[in-house]
């Protein structure tokens, strides 16, 4: 397929798990961003990659979220101790051009946490 | 810091008349502008953008979107809507260099026959 991709595309977790998300990007796209959206809102910018360099993390919640792309193509973003208030769809997008240019995001189809 | 509002939760219209999704805007610098619309089920995909040059732009579908700094605003428009373009609309902006992009929480179009 030529389009972003996220794996799990739900995923149920305790309170007090780890989880990991995956997303594979769009080949040979330079950036990539990762988003949290909750529901009845718009995506809410997290972190994001040029190549494997991670430019901003502004938007990390808390400590416990870490995110990671270490050979500038797949990435995974970590969530270490649960909290319901993490339950979200968690968006990944990725842009051919360099993060801060004029190129438009293409999305996958996110990954659907629920912390019970 | 940058900000967008989309003032509506929800548009209703009519098929075959015009449609119009509102969005406002604050950026440091020059804007890059932005529309996306997310269908149930399916990923948010791009419509349009406005970088430089004509202030109206023209994308996807038939829609297009007016850039009008004195106002900051970038309304997205469609002469004639379609049952089909029934979804949600998400309007974001960037600074020109800036890697980090902000999304409005999204207008809901519903366009009935």
């Amino acid at each position: 397929g030529a389009g972003v991709s996220q794996s799990p595309r739900y995923k149920v977790a305790k309170r007090g798990q780890d989880v990991a998300l995956r997303c594979d990007p769009i080949s040979g796209h330079v950036s990539l961003f990762w988003y949290q959206q909750a529901l009845g809102q718009g995506p809410e910018f997290l972190t994001y990659f040029q190549n494997e360099a991670q430019l901003d993390k502004s938007g990390l919640p808390s400590d416990r979220f870490f995110a990671e792309r270490p050979e500038g193509s797949v990435s995974t973003l970590k969530i270490q101790r649960t909290q319901q208030e993490d339950s979200a769809v968690y968006l990944c997008a990725s842009s051919r051009g360099l993060a801060g240019g004029r190129a438009e995001q293409f999305f996958g189809p996110g990954t659907r946490l629920t912390v019970l | 810091a940058q900000s967008v509002a989309q003032p509506e939760d929800q548009v209703n219209v009519a098929e075959g008349n015009p449609l119009t999704v509102k969005c406002t805007y604050s950026v440091s610098g020059n804007p890059y502008l932005f529309w996306y619309v997310q269908y149930p089920n399916r990923g948010l995909q791009f419509l349009l953008k406005y970088i430089t040059g004509d202030n109206l732009v023209k994308g996807s579908y038939g829609f297009e979107a007016e850039f009008n700094k004195s106002q900051t605003s970038f309304h997205l428009k469609k002469p004639s809507a379609l049952v089909s373009d029934s979804a949600l609309y998400f309007c974001a902006v960037r600074g020109s260099n800036a890697g980090k992009s902000t999304f409005g929480d999204g207008t809901t179009l519903t366009v009935k026959p």
